[in-house]
């Protein structure tokens, strides 16, 4: 069964800090992507990562995927508070992509 | 161009009523999903449609039936409503081929009291 956790799960930081969101999972991928949810809204989809060593930025937030430590990364940079938001990672392990599993969800706030 | 479009928006129901949860999408996507989502559980899958005419189980199947009435419509219909069932329901769909994400619907926010 495939896992898939997130780290932190809760994340309060200051305008203009760095951090970094983990998400690991338990089974072999090369597929995973990043949504982000506003509350009380649907989720948006931010990053699509499909092979090993992919990294996608924008504006600033970078994320990154290393399938052999099946591992991804979510990298925050100067944050600002409209990036205040929980944020999912979802791997999907099917040849279709009819199966996306996803994480728990990091829910950062940036204080001004 | 309205993407993925769920009815109702939110639904308060008594334990043992009946809903169906209706999901449409206009983006000519192939695979069609339905997921709950509850605190700090993020989305779970319920039930998805791979193809027209065709429907699975997910993570957490029990207490939920489906229809794919054709390749826009995927419901979701819960026939003995309990209080555990109290969540937001999304629906997504997927075009296939794997190089492209889900596009989620704004929600339906379900009580059951």
């Amino acid at each position: 069964e495939l896992k898939v956790e997130q780290n932190p799960l809760f994340l309060s930081m200051q305008e203009g800090k760095n951090y970094t969101i983990y998400c690991n999972y338990s089974t072999t991928s090369d597929r995973l992507y990043w949504y982000r949810q506003d509350p009380g809204k649907s989720l948006e989809s931010l990053f699509v990562l499909l092979s090993n060593g992919a990294v996608k930025q924008e504006g600033r937030l970078m994320a990154s995927l290393d399938t052999k430590a099946r591992l991804s990364t979510l990298h925050i940079t100067a944050a600002v508070h409209d990036l205040s938001a929980t944020y999912f990672c979802a791997v999907d392990i099917t040849t279709s992509g009819s199966r996306l599993t996803f994480g728990e969800g990091t829910q950062l706030t940036v204080n001004p | 161009n309205a993407g993925v479009t769920q009815t109702p928006k939110f639904q308060v129901l008594k334990t043992g009523q009946s809903m169906t949860l209706q999901c449409a999408q206009d983006m000519n996507h192939n695979s069609m999903y339905w997921y709950r989502q509850d605190p700090g559980m993020g989305l779970r899958l319920i039930y998805y449609s791979a193809s027209e005419g065709t429907t699975d189980k997910g993570e957490v199947p029990n207490g939920y039936n489906v229809s794919r009435l054709n390749k826009r419509e995927f419901s979701l219909r819960l026939e003995s409503a309990a209080p555990s069932q109290t969540s937001v329901y999304f629906c997504a769909t997927y075009r296939g081929g794997g190089w492209t994400e889900a596009f989620f619907g704004q929600g339906t926010r379900l009580t059951v009291v």
